[in-house]
């Protein structure tokens, strides 16, 4: 079964727009954590931002915010005041606790490719 | 920059051959991770050492194997290589073992098998 579920293959936002990224998971733990690389063109994965699943505020990293919807199980990304180089493919991925056989490993979506028109 | 380094940035070798991935992880990090990113299977997790033992294995070819030294530099071994094995590899790292903490990613070997 899919843990990580990206819904929008791709997304066209005008700069400086807002831009919400859709994320959600399936896990029966109850303490995981959920993540959000960039991929830009170039190839690297670069760590955005993360949400604990005991943390009760959403997360927050300058222009990234995370809205976690614990009951719904979705963790999407918003963008705001987006820029020309926010171009990129952007990931979702949950790491499940400790006790769960195999945790140490992140399980990734199939991502969503954003791209930011002056 | 992640602070973790990977050699060589990109890789082209025939099929049939072996080739040896290498990473460097952050200063601190104890826990090196392997993952493989193809078109198809997308992001894959093939396996994770920690100081120095090997932690968790995922969907790793038994024609790949890893290994993690004492001063906690790992490397990927790909042997028997197959025109699907082209893919982009990434080598990632944490402080810890099991936790929930942040992986931080190199920037990948490219690796086309022709």
């Amino acid at each position: 079964a899919q843990k990580i579920t990206q819904t929008q293959p791709g997304m066209f936002v005008q700069e400086k727009e807002a831009v919400t990224l859709d994320c959600t998971y399936d896990t029966s733990d109850q303490s995981y954590g959920l993540f959000w690389y960039k991929q830009p063109s170039s190839g690297e994965m670069i760590f955005l931002i993360y949400q604990g699943s005991y943390d009760e505020q959403n997360a927050t990293e300058g222009r990234y915010s995370l809205n976690f919807q614990k009951a719904r199980k979705s963790a999407n990304l918003v963008i705001s005041a987006s820029q020309l180089g926010d171009s990129a493919m952007y990931f979702c991925a949950m790491r499940e606790g400790p006790g769960i056989q195999g945790a140490q490993k992140l399980v990734f979506g199939q991502g969503t490719r954003l791209t930011i028109n002056p | 920059d992640s602070g973790v380094t990977q050699t060589p940035k990109h890789l082209i070798t025939a099929t049939g051959q072996r080739v040896t991935l290498r990473c460097s992880p952050r200063s601190g990090d104890l826990s090196v991770y392997w993952y493989q990113q193809s078109l198809d299977q997308g992001l894959q997790f093939l396996i994770q050492y920690y100081n120095g033992e090997e932690r968790a294995k995922g969907n790793i070819l038994e024609r790949f194997s890893a290994q993690q030294f004492p001063d906690l530099h790992s490397e990927l071994n790909l042997s028997s290589l197959e025109l699907g094995d082209s893919a982009l590899y990434f080598c990632a790292s944490s402080e810890g073992a099991g936790g929930l903490e942040t992986q931080y990613f190199g920037p990948g070997t490219r690796l086309l098998v022709l």
